[in-house]
């Protein structure tokens, strides 16, 4: 069975800085797809960056960066200038073809002036 | 299109009442999603439809819940009898041909009492 684990149940940065979120998860498929999705206080899930297990190159979203470590089934996610509005839970996700997301425990994000 | 709806946005029942939750996903989207989040974890798969089909079901799914999706477009979440551990935030998510994403709904929070 597919399993997704997120270690960091809370991180903090300071406003500008960058915070790096670890993702780790099992699998037997080779071709998936993984996800970064964004939950602030309102509670709506936010889809963040998104990555083809097929693809070597690691996705990009304006501040938000993965790295994608196939063989270590390893998927951080990387916030550069961090912002008072990036404060939420994430959640790392992986789907097998168009399957269900299967979701880890989250981190709670937190951000200082 | 103005994404996936949900209603309604809260509910309050007695414990033994029977509550139902719609959801009305993107409307070119084919699959529809239902997870349920208790407070400070991931979300949990529930049930998904490709169309109007129901193609996999939860082990989390006693037989109190039922969902349905008539001619494929919104679907319903029904939970017969409710229970205080009932009490959670039920998200639903629709997704398109492919795997671009999943795009959430605001969720119906439940609470038994």
């Amino acid at each position: 069975a597919q399993t997704v684990t997120q270690s960091q149940p809370e991180m903090s940065v300071q406003e500008a800085e960058t915070v790096t979120l670890s993702c780790t998860y099992d699998t037997s498929e080779s071709d998936y797809y993984l996800f970064w999705y964004k939950q602030p206080p309102s509670r709506q899930m936010i889809l963040v960056i998104r990555q083809e297990a097929y693809k070597q190159q690691n996705a990009t979203e304006n501040r938000f960066s993965v790295n994608f470590q196939k063989a270590a089934k390893s998927f951080s996610l990387k916030i550069s200038d961090s912002q008072l509005g990036d404060a939420a839970m994430y959640f790392c996700a992986y789907a097998y073809n168009t399957d269900k997301l299967i979701f880890g425990t989250g981190t709670r994000l937190q951000v200082f002036p | 299109d103005t994404g996936v709806s949900q209603d309604p946005r809260h509910k309050i029942t007695k414990r033994g009442q029977n509550v139902t939750f719609r959801c009305d996903p993107i409307s070119e989207h084919n699959r529809l999603y239902w997870y349920r989040q208790t407070l400070g974890q991931g979300p949990e798969f529930l049930t998904y439809f490709q169309n109007e089909a129901q193609l996999e079901k939860s082990r989390l799914l006693s037989d109190r819940f039922s969902a349905e999706r008539p001619k494929g477009s919104f679907s319903t979440l029904e939970i017969q009898r409710t229970e205080q551990g009932d009490s959670a935030m039920y998200l639903c998510a629709s997704s398109g041909t492919g795997n671009y994403g999943y795009t959430f709904g605001s969720g119906t929070r439940l609470t038994v009492v």
